[in-house]
């Protein structure tokens, strides 16, 4: 199983990006994922998580209307669209596979870092 | 966003063993399982715990977990320095129906 999260980079307030999860090494569009974010030297956030095939998705109330969240199975690839960043946005972004049947992540990719400064 | 509260750290000798309380509440621990995962300092997180007690394939047995009510706790015994890191719970929240983390805690290893 190999997760490779893509995008990352320094962006203006007020701009967007778009973060991009390849998944390898598993029937990608049987599991559910999820991004995960965690600012410079604080923990883990949640961020967003989408289930198989597309058509649910949930967001934290702090990106909710900014980011959205979606995947490409035939692509295997897993999406975040990033828009009106915030300089609290700046984090390493991880994309993870849900374990599935539980509430639980079972791989994480490397890491993405978006930093939002002027 | 709410999280879980976990102390900030906690330290042992090796061979000792530690144990990290994770605290939430009946909308979070109360009524969904915890998950615990180990964050090596520069890496991703793995998971170590998931379903309150159950290990992933590869997890040795020095690490265990439990729940009771809106609490839960990691052990780790046969403390190595190897194991110094952060460690998160993790659990969804039905009021918030957002997955919650805690708010980690630092592994020393004296």
């Amino acid at each position: 199983v190999q997760l490779v999260e893509s995008g990352g980079g320094l962006v203006q307030p007020g701009g967007s990006l778009r973060l991009s999860c390849a998944a390898s090494g598993f029937t990608f569009s049987t599991h559910w994922m999820h991004w995960v974010r965690q600012a410079p030297g604080k923990g883990l956030v949640w961020v967003s998580r989408i289930n198989t095939d597309g058509s649910s998705t949930r967001y934290a109330d702090s990106v909710k209307g900014r980011f959205i969240i979606s995947r490409d199975n035939a692509k295997n690839t897993l999406y975040l669209q990033m828009i009106s960043l915030r300089a609290e946005d700046t984090a390493v972004y991880y994309c993870a596979r849900q374990y599935s049947g539980y509430a639980a992540f079972d791989y994480w990719g490397q890491g993405t870092l978006v930093a939002v400064s002027s | 966003q709410s999280m879980l509260t976990q102390p900030p750290s906690v330290s042992a000798a090796p061979g000792q063993k530690v144990t990290i309380s994770c605290s939430g509440s009946s909308s979070n621990i109360g009524n969904n399982y915890v998950s615990w995962y180990e964050q090596l300092p520069g890496t991703a997180p793995k998971l170590l715990i998931y379903e309150n007690n159950k290990r992933p394939s590869g997890i040795p047995d020095r690490f265990s977990g439990s729940k009771s009510g809106t609490s839960a706790t990691l052990g780790i015994t046969g403390l190595q320095t190897g194991d110094e890191a952060d460690y998160f719970c993790g659990t969804w929240d039905i009021s918030l129906n957002a997955y919650v983390f805690g708010t980690g805690t630092k592994v020393t290893v004296l």
